[in-house]
């Protein structure tokens, strides 16, 4: 039982550059999320995802898009990479109990 | 969901109780109380959420005021390890509320 599982744990891209961050989860948690978190703040909800197939905005969407298509997997997606971009992003699932599990990030830098 | 106010930072004797308040005077008659911390550049963790009644879990105490107003997270014996930031998070129940909104929280560190 691995959890949340993120990757990759580092990234740096260039402006306009492409990518997915992946993000799975072996809990079997219909509940699943992506949220960044700047230096200093707290974090903030960017999509999240209450079961496969159906997706929502969150507080942050622009400039991401998700999936999914399966319980396990909800993939974030930079269509084009800005430095505003440039944040560590957490992954988290919840099933039927009240906790919330999170993956440990990815630090993502676009220069 | 009702707005948290958190003291930006703490300070706590390790061995000591900590104890974290949260002002969350907006709170409504179904919304939860939950409180998570954050060790340097990890994920959050959960640690212990209440309605109205205190909670004991072995991480935690969750102290709420009668009038649900605010409340108080206790960790009965600090150690270095504790130190965090944590967050107070006010949340509705059913089955379509699942967002979390986070706050600043409050650093708390731990001394040796």
């Amino acid at each position: 039982n691995a959890g949340v599982t993120q990757t990759p744990k580092f990234q740096v891209l260039k402006t306009g550059q492409s990518m997915t961050l992946q993000c799975a989860q072996d809990m079997n948690h219909e509940y699943m999320s992506w949220y960044r978190q700047d230096p200093g703040m707290g974090l903030r909800l960017i999509h999240y995802s209450v079961g496969a197939g159906i997706t929502d905005q969150g507080e942050v969407p622009n400039g991401y898009n998700v999936s999914r298509s399966t319980t396990e997997d909800f993939p974030l997606r930079l269509l084009s990479a800005a430095p505003s971009q440039t944040s560590v992003y957490f992954c988290a699932s919840k099933g039927q109990d009240y906790g919330y599990t999170f993956g440990s990030g990815t630090r993502l830098t676009v220069v | 969901d009702a707005k948290t106010t958190q003291p930006t930072s703490m300070d706590c004797a390790e061995g000591r109780a900590a104890n974290l308040p949260c002002n969350h005077s907006t709170i409504s008659g179904n919304e939860y109380v939950y409180w998570y911390r954050q060790i340097h550049s990890q994920g959050p963790q959960y640690i212990i959420h209440g309605l109205k009644n205190n909670e004991t879990n072995e991480m935690a105490s969750l102290i709420i005021t009668e009038d649900r107003k605010s409340s108080t997270l206790i960790l009965p014996h600090a150690t270095l390890r504790d130190t965090a930031v944590y967050y107070c998070i006010v949340r509705g129940s059913g089955g379509s509320n699942y967002k979390l909104t986070f706050g600043k929280g409050t650093l708390l560190t731990v001394n040796p």
